[in-house]
């Protein structure tokens, strides 16, 4: 089955900095990538999403990369603020709904 | 803002016991899921609906663990009985699905912590 690994574990910014979280993933039949949001005491929350027919995608602070190639993808924030601190989850999809997460990241911002 | 609604939010109780978790997904969402996330990793599929079958429950310890979903709207997980390896938070998510899309986007209930001692 599908494994996704998410690197790094925890990662400590200054308020204004960029932020940038990586995961692979094993199981080329992958097609749909998502990231989420979980907040302290709540469930995830999807922030962004990209598929496999796309490189790169865009929402105001984040952007999402994906090299289908290396089987890999990436998290971007840039000019993060004390609110994007949070638990990160990457995942990948061979079909729909049969996510596969990574083991998340938690993303402190430094005021 | 439509939400999925999970209860009980938290369960305390001892090994050997039978516990029960509510799911009741967004209107309109055929799709429904129960995750486990254990402290400090990411969730994990247990099982996976679509309308009132199941699609997928080759994760669910099926000597302890039931789910059904009887008229294709809210769901039940149990335990039965509960082991100190249940420990975890279990998430309910739902999602709409369009014939022939893959929409995958989940939408994430609140959780279900639940304490085994």
């Amino acid at each position: 089955g599908e494994n996704v690994e998410q690197h790094p574990s925890t990662l400590s910014v200054q308020e204004g900095d960029s932020a940038v979280i990586k995961c692979t993933y094993s199981d080329s039949a992958s097609n749909y990538f998502p990231w989420y949001k979980q907040e302290l005491g709540k469930g995830p929350q999807l922030i962004i999403d990209i598929r496999s027919n796309v490189g790169e995608k865009k929402d105001q602070r984040i952007a999402v990369t994906l090299n289908k190639t290396a089987k890999h993808f990436s998290l971007h924030i840039t000019e993060t603020q004390p609110e994007d601190s949070a638990v990160y989850f990457c995942a990948a999809s061979p079909r729909a709904g049969k996510s596969t997460f990574g083991d998340g990241t938690t993303l402190t911002v430094k005021p | 803002e439509a939400e999925v609604a999970q209860s009980p939010r938290y369960k305390i109780t001892e090994k050997s016991q039978a516990v029960a978790f509510w799911c009741d997904p967004i209107s309109g969402h055929a799709t429904l899921y129960w995750y486990r996330q254990i402290l400090g990793q990411g969730p994990e599929l247990l099982v996976q609906f679509q309308d009132e079958s199941v699609v997928d429950d080759s994760q669910l310890p099926k000597d302890r663990f039931s789910a059904e979903r009887l008229k294709g709207v809210d769901s039940t997980l149990k335990i039965q009985p509960a082991e100190l390896g249940d420990s975890a938070m279990y998430l309910c998510a739902s999602s709409y699905k369009t014939v022939g899309t893959n929409t995958g986007e989940l939408f994430f209930g609140e959780g279900s912590r639940l304490t085994v001692l």
